[in-house]
């Protein structure tokens, strides 16, 4: 149980162009969902937390118009990088808590590696 | 803000061998998760271990066990008998109203 499936895996895109991404859980409930870019060799950074049926909540210095994300149901959440360009160039994870559980862990997709030419 | 700490970027350590992986954490909070997730070079986030903050009693699931010290707030990683498998990137993470990660340990198992 508690899967998260993210897709795509791979994106190469133009500059200029949006490209989204998506994240579901498969087996549980989400309410919160939560976004992270990843440097090579680097930690994961939290760029926003996605509230379903409410905007997300993004941390210092991302930029919400760049990265917009939609919470529409308590599976989906989306993450579109709008006019993308070549610095926007990372390693995507999302992840998810189960609203069932009380453990406090979340749950990681696989991933979305975005490569902007 | 909490803050955790990995002040290990890398480690290395001989197949079969234990190796302890180090973690610090800043927090006011009383009620807290502790967590170590493994990243291999799949990327894929793997949780390997959890422990709850108000639990005396150290975690273990298998080869992996912590040594937590919840007064020095420290919270390392054991893994006994170590597998090629294990090679990954390793993160401590501390679960108060967010996911808050180190600065992840790279561990190579040598054969």
């Amino acid at each position: 149980g508690a899967v998260v499936s993210q897709h795509p895996s791979r994106v190469i895109c133009k500059s200029g162009t949006s490209v989204k991404i998506e994240c579901r859980s498969l087996d549980f409930q989400a309410t919160t969902m939560f976004w992270y870019r990843q440097f090579p060799k680097q930690s994961l950074m939290l760029m926003a937390t996605s509230n379903e049926g409410s905007k997300a909540t993004y941390e210092q210095g991302v930029e919400k118009d760049k990265f917009l994300i939609n919470h529409a149901s308590l599976t989906l959440s989306t993450l579109t990088v709008t006019s993308a360009h070549p610095e926007d160039s990372s390693f995507y994870i999302c992840s998810a808590r189960d609203s069932g559980r009380a453990t406090g862990e979340l749950f990681f997709g696989e991933g979305s590696r975005l490569t902007v030419l | 803000a909490q803050t955790v700490t990995q002040s290990q970027p890398e480690m290395s350590v001989q197949e079969a061998e234990t190796v302890t992986l180090s973690c610090t954490y800043d927090t006011s909070e009383s009620n807290y998760y502790l967590f170590w997730y493994k990243q291999p070079p799949s990327r894929q986030m793997i949780l390997v271990i959890r422990q709850e903050a108000y639990k005396q009693q150290n975690a273990t699931e298998n080869r992996f066990s912590v040594n937590f010290q919840k007064a020095a707030k420290s919270f390392s990683l054991k893994i006994s008998d170590s597998q090629l498998g294990d090679t990954a990137m390793y993160f401590c993470a501390f679960s108060g109203n967010m996911l808050t990660f180190g600065g992840g340990t790279r561990l190579m198992v040598k054969p």
